[in-house]
This record gives structure tokens, C-alpha cells and sequence, in this order.
């Protein structure tokens, strides 16, 4: 079993909507969690960051933590073309090392 | 400089060859790391450094070595490059402080051995 779990899709949905991205992860005692954003042929960049059980929101962006169920999410609320790209869900492990999932392609259709 | 810079952007290398990915930043962060990307496998850390003078292994050390003389740079190099080593190479750092520790990364290197 990966440690970070991610659907690899391609999850497409309509301009506008929301957009639901979804992880799970075997370690129980993972603390804390990153969601990156990577365009295609370019470098991974931070979107969100959460450690505590509950919901985080950042402009468009909400993460959802629950750590009971082993659980992490990304909710993108009015959906935008320019969002349209792999979303890594990652877990911070010891030595601030990170884990990352294999990612989930996002396609927002026009 | 703003951030990290890798060199080269490609390369294309002979199986055999020594090679070395070069990784510099200017945001005096202590940590920093080598990732490797490949299709359907995610980023994988090849090796890392917590502070200068120091390094550690990563989940796919064999092949590789690193090196961290200044907190400025971490250099990735490759011994004798064989085609499972084709990948894209991201270096990262991060800031030692707590809470929020997120990387920064390079914009990678994209190498192709033959």
C-alpha cells in the first residue's frame, strides 16, 4: 500500500463548479499535510497546508482534514481553465522530509 | 538569483558517464532536497540535507551521491549514468522554522540517458 493515495484520474469538470480532490494515507501518525499544484512541465508549487482535523480555506480553496477516517481533501469552488492542472496531496514525514502522492489530473472544461 | 536555480534545464547523457545536476539557492534555507518525477510514480526523494555539512538518504539513494559543503548548494551527481535514471530532477528547499514548512522548488532537469 503507497503511503499517500491519490485517484490519478483525469477528473474533468465544467467551468464554474466545484472541484473535489481527494487522499488517503497510511500512517496514522502523519501530522500534517500539503496540497501542490503542478502545471505540466513545470516545477511543483504549494497551494494549502493543514494539520489540524477540520476544514482550511484559502480564497477558492478549501482542505479538509480528518484524521480519524485517514483522510485529506481539496475542494476548488468556481472551477476555472487556469486551474487545470496535477494536484499532489503530500504528508510530512520525519526530518521534515515529504511524501508525496502521484498526483490527480484536474481538467476544467470551458 | 530569486528562489533556486537548476542547471542543466536538459540534458541528454550516455549510459556511463558521470554527471552532475546542479542545484543553487539564495533564501539561506537549511534544508534542501533532490526529488526525482517519473510518469505514474510521483516525486520520489533520491537524497536530502538538513544542514550544511550534512546529508542524508532518501528512497531511491542507489546511483546517486550529494554533497553539502554551504548552505547555498547541493549538487546531485551520478557516478555512471544508466537509462533508468532518465527522470525529471527537482531540488527543493526548505526553511527550518515551524508550522508551515513547505518546499520550494527548482524548475528541474529533465535527463535523458542513452
Amino acid at each position: 500500500q503507497k503511503e499517500v493515495e491519490q485517484n490519478s484520474g483525469p477528473l474533468s469538470v465544467p467551468e464554474g463548479a466545484i472541484a473535489s480532490l481527494n487522499c488517503t494515507y497510511s500512517d496514522r501518525g502523519s501530522q500534517s499535510f500539503f496540497w501542490y499544484r503542478q502545471y505540466s512541465g513545470k516545477s511543483p508549487e504549494l497551494i494549502m497546508f493543514i494539520y489540524s482535523n477540520g476544514d482550511k480555506e484559502d480564497g477558492r480553496f478549501t482542505a479538509q482534514l480528518n484524521k480519524a477516517s485517514q483522510y485529506v481533501s481539496l475542494l476548488i469552488r468556481d472551477s476555472q481553465p487556469s486551474d487545470s492542472a496535477t494536484y499532489l496531496c503530500v504528508r510530512t514525514g520525519s526530518a521534515r522530509q515529504l511524501t508525496f502522492g502521484s498526483g490527480t489530473q484536474l481538467t476544467v472544461l470551458p | 538569483i530569486a528562489g533556486i536555480t537548476q542547471a542543466p534545464t536538459s540534458q541528454i547523457l550516455a549510459a556511463g558517464r558521470r554527471m552532475t545536476l546542479r542545484c543553487t539557492q539564495d533564501m539561506r534555507h537549511n534544508a534542501m532536497y533532490w526529488y526525482r518525477q517519473d510518469l505514474g510514480l510521483g516525486l520520489r526523494l533520491i537524497h536530502y540535507s538538513n544542514t550544511a555539512g550534512t546529508t542524508g538518504k532518501g528512497e531511491v539513494p542507489d546511483g546517486y551521491s550529494v554533497s553539502r559543503a554551504n548552505t547555498d548548494d547541493f549538487p546531485l551527481t551520478l557516478a555512471s549514468a544508466v537509462p533508468s535514471q532518465t527522470s525529471v530532477y527537482f531540488c527543493a528547499s526548505s526553511d527550518s522554522g515551524e508550522g508551515d514548512y513547505g518546499y520550494t522548488f527548482g524548475s528541474g532537469t529533465r535527463l535523458t540517458v542513452v
